[in-house]
C-alpha cells in the first residue's frame, strides 16, 4: 500500500541552528499539505501544494520558514533559524486533489530545539 | 480562536464503557472528517459525512452531522484499548480546511 513517506522521524537541534524536514507524497498525488501539531492538539495547516505552486502559505512564518516543491513531487520545509517554540510534529499529508479529497498523513517528524 | 471545538479535550474511561466526543462550530461546513491519530503517527481518516443529519457507523463508531452541518458527534460503543489515541474532526468551507482541536481517549484495559 503506498504511503506519505517523511525524514528524519526525529530531530533535536539548537535554538538558531537551520533544520530541514522532508516529504514524498503518494504517487499521482498533486495536492501537498504541510502540518504543524502540537502534542495533544490538532494540526495547523502551514502550507498547501498544488503540484509545484503554493496554494495557501498564509500561516507560515515566513521570516524563518521556508518550503518548496521544485518538481512537484517531493517537498522539503525549512527552519532558520529554529526558536524553542518550533518543537512540534510536522506532518506532510497529500491528496488526489484539493480540500475535499481524503488527506493520507505520513508519520511526522518530530522536532526538538534546545 | 479555533474554529472547530472539540469536548471533552481529554477522556480516560473504562474498557466496554461508551463514549461520545463532540466538534462544534458557529461556521456551516460542506462535509465534515473524523480522523484518528495513535500515538507517533500521522492521523488517519474514519469517515467523511455530508449532508446534514446523516449518520455512519463503522462497526462500533458511529458518526452524526448536525442538522444544520455546524456540529457532529463520534460515539463510541463498548470502548476497548485500541481505541486509545487522538480524535480529531476536520470541516471543509469553501476551499479551506480545518482541523479542530482534538480529543485525546484513554481506554483503560
Amino acid at each position: 500500500e503506498a504511503e506519505v513517506a517523511q525524514s528524519p522521524r526525529y530531530k533535536i537541534t539548537e535554538k538558531s541552528q537551520a533544520v530541514a524536514f522532508w516529504c514524498d507524497p503518494i504517487s499521482g498525488h498533486a495536492t501537498l499539505y504541510w502540518y504543524r501539531q502540537i502534542l495533544g492538539q490538532g494540526p495547523e495547516l502551514l502550507v498547501q501544494f498544488q503540484d509545484e505552486s503554493v496554494v495557501d502559505d498564509s500561516q507560515l512564518p515566513k521570516d524563518r520558514f521556508s518550503a518548496e516543491r521544485l518538481k512537484g513531487v517531493d517537498s522539503t520545509l525549512k527552519i532558520q533559524p529554529a526558536e524553542l517554540g518550533d518543537s512540534a510534529m510536522y506532518l506532510c499529508a497529500s491528496s488526489t486533489r484539493p480540500i475535499s479529497g481524503e488527506q493520507y498523513f505520513g508519520p511526522g517528524t518530530r522536532l526538538t530545539v534546545t | 480562536t479555533q474554529l472547530l471545538e472539540q469536548s471533552p479535550q481529554f477522556l480516560s474511561i473504562q474498557e466496554g464503557e461508551n463514549l461520545t466526543v463532540y466538534c462544534n462550530s458557529s461556521s456551516v461546513f460542506s462535509s465534515l472528517q473524523w480522523y484518528r491519530q495513535e500515538p507517533g503517527e500521522g492521523p488517519v481518516l474514519l469517515v467523511t459525512v455530508v449532508t446534514g443529519g446523516e449518520v455512519k457507523k463503522l462497526k462500533r463508531l458511529t458518526f452524526q452531522f448536525g442538522d444544520a452541518r455546524k456540529d457532529s458527534s463520534l460515539h463510541i460503543t463498548a470502548a476497548q484499548p485500541g481505541d486509545t489515541g487522538l480524535y480529531l474532526c476536520a470541516g471543509i468551507t469553501g476551499n479551506q480546511f480545518y482541523f479542530g482541536t482534538g480529543t485525546s481517549l484513554t481506554v483503560i484495559p
